[in-house]
């Protein structure tokens, strides 16, 4: 199928650790998003990433787009507590208007007060 | 409009029966998705509408599920004859289409799902 891998598949930190999820695709990606997903709620859209290299960052989250377009990552400096939850990972169709999404297994992340 | 609406939030129904959802997405988002997720995974594809034709269904979506969206607004998500591996979370998106344009600020927005058990 056309999966999408995450790693890890979960991650209890310290608070202030940082924490990173990968996400690996075996084919090239026209973009990818990130969402989060609280204990017991929905996904929340996070960010997207459609350039080849791309890094955006909100406050302290870091989002990566491989320069082959095959992999992902989410990097959270300093995690506090309401970093909780897991962080999924999808990757959307061909043209930028996403017919739909496939989402990744999903990174659950604990942290520790 | 503050979100996506999704009704009921939970519903428990016995094996055999049919059960139906409704999903009133953000007004201006001509959108709407179907996706199931159970415990520890992702959310998986079930069907997406553009306006009121149904451009897309999973190879998950058995013959036992029907989706419409009759006006181009809200959906129904039906589940004919339900057995208990249908026990999951439905939830409901919607977007806009944008086509040919990158935007750095788009993405689904998911209500809060339906929780169906099937006893």
């Amino acid at each position: 199928g056309q999966q999408v891998m995450q790693i890890p598949q979960y991650q209890h930190v310290q608070e202030g650790e940082d924490f990173t999820t990968y996400c690996n695709s075996s084919t090239t990606l026209s973009n990818i998003q990130w969402y989060k997903q609280r204990p017991g709620g929905h996904p929340v859209f996070l960010i997207q990433l459609v350039k080849s290299g791309e890094v955006k960052k909100q406050k302290r989250l870091t989002f990566q787009f491989g320069e082959a377009k095959k992999n992902s990552s989410l990097h959270i400096t300093a995690t506090q507590t309401t970093d909780v939850g897991t962080y999924f990972c999808a990757k959307g169709g061909r043209n930028t208007g996403f017919q739909k999404l496939v989402f990744g297994t999903g990174t659950r992340l604990l942290v520790s007060p | 409009d503050t979100g996506v609406s999704q009704d009921p939030r939970h519903k428990i129904t016995k094996r055999g029966q049919n059960v139906t959802f409704r999903c009133d997405p953000i007004s201006e988002h001509n959108r709407l998705y179907w996706y199931r997720q159970t415990l520890g995974q992702g959310p998986e594809f079930l069907t997406y509408f553009q306006n009121e034709a149904q451009l897309e269904k999973s190879r998950l979506l058995s013959d036992r599920f029907s989706a419409e969206r009759p006006k181009g607004s809200f959906s129904t998500l039906e589940i004919q004859r339900t057995e208990q591996g249908d026990s999951a979370m439905y939830l409901c998106a919607s977007s806009n289409s944008i086509i040919g344009r990158l935007v750095s600020n788009y993405g689904y927005t998911f209500g809060s799902g339906t929780r169906l058990t099937v006893v």
